[in-house]
């Protein structure tokens, strides 16, 4: 069974462009969470996907934004970039959600902004 | 507010050693904890997790212990080894919150 897959990798953006990043979950599961890793912050929960509604959100500003389409495949974008938004993001995913349900992570988008 | 509280930030042990990783909660509505182990280049991959109405939980070398009162759990790996180098990181979750809330992780280094 193929892991979650994340595209890009990495990517390299300027000040104020925007970005687009994918994450496909394992085939089945219909939870999509995603994370902003950084070493002063840690892992920050952003929102998380459930049959293409957005079903929790983190304390994040309004330029992130996410969707989920009917394959459960999900993309998370960012607007007006800023240097501090440079982290690694990483999609998880489950079936559904639920509280003790495994969590699967892709090996992450490492985005960094000039 | 960091709910999740990790430590320490590094760790350096002897192969065949223990390895202990502490962590602490503040909000009683979690009631699920996972450990995920991360290498380098990887996303976080899950070790082992516990439910709060077990004191302990054994799987392999690795092995949660959980204080309900105190509000703090811990990872313990016996006979640390070279290829358990890594970062690992502790986490809550609530019933239908959808999201974990990740400890600050803790660098895991194994000298041979």
């Amino acid at each position: 069974k193929a892991g979650v897959t994340q595209t890009p990798r990495y990517l390299i953006k300027t000040r104020g462009q925007q970005v687009t990043l994918s994450c496909s979950p394992i085939s089945g599961h219909r939870s999509v969470s995603w994370y902003q890793q950084t070493p002063g912050q840690g892992l920050q929960f952003l929102f998380e996907y459930f049959s293409e509604t957005q079903r929790n959100k983190g304390n994040f500003p309004g330029r992130f934004s996410g969707r989920q389409f009917s394959n459960s495949r999900s993309e998370m974008n960012v607007s007006t970039l800023e240097l501090g938004d440079s982290a690694l993001y990483l999609c998880a995913s489950s079936l559904a959600g639920g509280t003790v349900e495994t969590q699967y992570f892709g090996p992450g988008t490492r985005l960094l902004v000039l | 507010q960091q709910q999740v509280k990790q430590s320490p930030q590094s760790l350096i042990v002897q192969k065949g050693g223990i390895s202990i990783i502490n962590c602490a909660y503040e909000n009683t509505a979690f009631d699920y904890f996972p450990w995920y182990q991360q290498f380098p280049g990887k996303g976080p991959a899950l070790l082992i997790a516990i439910r709060p109405d077990v004191s302990e939980k054994k799987e392999g070398r690795f092995t949660i212990s959980f204080n309900k009162s105190a509000k703090q759990f811990s990872l313990h790996i016996m006979d640390s080894q070279p290829g358990d180098s890594a970062t690992y990181f502790c986490a809550a979750r609530r019933s239908n919150a959808g999201k974990s809330t990740f400890g600050d992780g803790t660098t895991l280094t194994v000298k041979p």
